[in-house]
């Protein structure tokens, strides 16, 4: 079974400009979680997808910020104009639970760095 | 106060001690409760998870909750050098999302 792939591993982007970072979950996993982990820092959540649909997003940081996932298979979190607080690791989690413990499978994570 | 609080460390115990990771949460609706480990530059991998009060065993990994005292352990037996890593206590809440600690570092020295 293939596992959360997360693409690009590490993004370097001057501030001001866009990145897009692309996650494809577990097969069959219809919950997708997006966290942060700012240098220093735990890692935060972002926002939750149950399929296509966003469960919640209420760690999204500011509009800047905006994430899909058509079709309910990988998403994508764009982040427009990046500020130089946007620099973190970006990782992408999915589950299939619909009840009982939440056992997420994380991917390798996007590095980003803004300069 | 943090939702979740880890002991940040470093913590270093030799090859073969047992090594104990503490962690406490706010939340007292949390529902279940993770042990993830992380290497350096690596994702998250989960160690074990818990949600029943007391004890649970899996190989030389034991999870101890306590939800009385919103508290939740892990003890590593027969430490070894690869268990060096950083170990992260998460907590599901109510809106299955999952909140994690700082991370605890441990080095297991040889």
């Amino acid at each position: 079974e293939a596992g959360v792939t997360q693409f690009p591993s590490h993004s370097v982007i001057e501030k001001g400009q866009t990145v897009t970072l692309r996650c494809d979950p577990i097969s069959g996993h219809d919950n997708l979680y997006w966290y942060r982990r700012v240098m220093g820092k735990e890692i935060k959540f972002l926002l939750h997808f149950v399929k296509e649909s966003k469960q919640d997003e209420s760690g999204m940081p500011n509009n800047r910020f905006l994430a899909e996932r058509t079709g309910g298979t990988y998403s994508t979190l764009k982040v427009q104009p990046a500020e130089l607080e946007d620099s973190g690791v970006y990782f992408c989690a999915s589950s299939q639970a619909r009840s009982g413990a939440n056992v997420l499978t994380f991917g390798a994570g996007s590095r980003l760095t803004v300069l | 106060q943090k939702e979740v609080e880890q002991n940040s460390g470093p913590l270093s115990v030799p090859e073969g001690a047992i090594a104990s990771l503490n962690c406490t949460y706010s939340d007292r609706g949390s529902q279940s409760f993770f042990w993830y480990r992380q290497y350096s530059g690596k994702s998250p991998e989960l160690i074990m998870f818990i949600y029943s009060n007391g004890d649970k065993e899996d190989g030389r990994f034991t999870a101890q909750l306590n939800k009385a005292s919103q508290y939740v352990s892990l003890l590593i037996r027969d430490s070894q050098p690869s268990d060096s890593a950083t170990y992260l206590c998460a907590v599901e809440g109510s809106a299955r999302q999952l909140t994690f600690g700082s991370g605890t570092q441990l080095t297991v020295l040889p």
